[in-house]
Formats: C-alpha cells, sequence, structure tokens
C-alpha cells in the first residue's frame, strides 16, 4: 500500500525553541494532508487540514501562529511548533489522501513524540 | 458529539476469533462505517470500510446489520500483534474523520 513518511519520530527540545515535523507521500501525489495531535491515553483530535497550495484550515482551538503548516508541494506537508512549551508535549500524527478523497487511501505516517523541557 | 459508540476494552485468546461491536444509531444514508486500529506510538492503520453490504479483505471481516446502526469487526484468529485499539467512525466520502476513544483489544497467549 501507499507509505506516509513522517519525521522525525521522536524529538526533545527547550522550551521556547521552534521544532520542525515532515510528513512525505512517498509514492502517491497528496492533494489534502491531515494533521493530529494525540495525547496519552486519548485519542486522535484533528488539528487541521492542508490542501497544496493553500493555507491549511485549522481547527477550533488550534492557534494557526503557533503551529504552521506548509503543504508546498503534492508530496510534502510541514508541521512547525512554533515556541514550544512543555503542554505542547505530544504525539503528532499525520496523514495523507490521494486526488480523490476516498479514506480507503487515507495513510498515516508514524507519529512524532514530541517532548519539551 | 459521538458519532459511536464502542466498549472501551475487549479482552481475546489467540487464535480465537476477535469480535469487535460499533453502535452508530445515528448513521446517515451517505455515510461510510470505517476501521482503523492503532498499535501503541504508530499511526492509524485501516482495517476496512463498508456502506451497506458486509465486507471482507485479507485483514477482517464488516458485518453491517440492515438497519446500518451498528456493525461488528471480525479478526477471523486474533495474533498478540492485532493488540491495539480499534477506531470505528462513521464518515461520508466528503468529510474528515473523527476518531472516537474505540476499543482496546487485547489479545492473550
Amino acid at each position: 500500500g501507499a507509505v506516509v513518511s513522517q519525521h522525525p519520530s521522536r524529538v526533545i527540545c527547550k522550551s521556547g525553541t521552534s521544532v520542525k515535523i515532515e510528513c512525505r507521500s512517498l509514492d502517491f501525489q497528496a492533494t489534502t494532508m491531515f494533521w493530529y495531535r494525540q495525547f496519552p491515553k486519548q485519542s486522535l483530535m484533528l488539528m487541521a487540514t492542508s490542501n497544496e497550495g493553500s493555507k491549511a484550515t485549522y481547527e477550533q482551538g488550534v492557534e494557526k501562529d503557533k503551529f504552521l503548516i506548509n503543504h508546498a508541494s503534492l508530496t510534502l506537508s510541514t508541521l512547525t511548533v512554533t515556541s514550544a512549551h512543555p503542554e505542547d508535549s505530544s504525539f503528532y500524527i499525520c496523514s495523507a489522501s490521494g486526488q480523490h478523497l476516498n479514506y480507503e487511501k487515507l495513510f498515516f505516517g508514524s507519529g512524532t513524540q514530541l517532548s519539551v523541557l | 458529539d459521538a458519532k459511536t459508540t464502542q466498549p472501551p476494552s475487549m479482552d481475546c485468546a489467540e487464535g480465537r476469533a476477535a469480535n469487535l461491536p460499533c453502535n452508530h444509531s445515528t448513521i446517515s444514508g451517505n455515510e461510510y462505517v470505517y476501521w482503523y486500529r492503532q498499535i501503541h506510538s504508530q499511526g492509524p492503520q485501516y482495517i476496512i470500510h463498508g456502506l451497506k453490504n458486509n465486507e471482507t479483505n485479507e485483514m477482517a471481516s464488516l458485518i453491517i446489520t440492515e438497519d446500518r446502526k451498528s456493525s461488528t469487526l471480525i479478526l477471523p484468529h486474533a495474533t498478540l500483534r492485532d493488540t491495539a485499539v480499534y477506531y470505528c467512525i462513521v464518515a461520508s466520502g466528503y468529510s474528515t474523520l473523527t476518531f472516537g476513544k474505540g476499543t482496546m483489544l487485547l489479545v492473550s497467549p
């Protein structure tokens, strides 16, 4: 099946620094990418939806200036956590779908565990 | 609003069939039933989906009741590697997936 690669898998950073997470679709063109956040023992919460070449749509309560999303190409989307704080520590997961929004074709990355000290 | 209801946890013996139920009494006519699973510290993995007919693939079978208000995911011969959180999601083709709390399936030797 199609592969979504997410990098890094784990990152530890100091409070106040910025962290960039990459999400790549390796063998298909991802017109839409989704970013989720998951706190321990909780379910995935959608943060934002990004379409290639346009601004991301953020879910209510998600600060767009803090969580910068760039989807400049059909195979790459990035999430930058700016001025990270300990409460931003979480498991971040991206997913991607192909040209036709068919959820059989929604593939997820392996996730990034962010720990802010 | 939760669109699906699943038991928080289930146990299954290795080699036996695991039957995971899901209630979705408010499902609308254009919504599919999707099942994903998440193994600890990994991204979710697609399992199967269906509209109203029963479906089977290499991973599992999906049984949807005639009134579509509930469904059951069947793993015919559970292995230890099937231990995961299983999410039942209802969604139309043009909406985003909303994950509930899922069912934690523990497969034991």
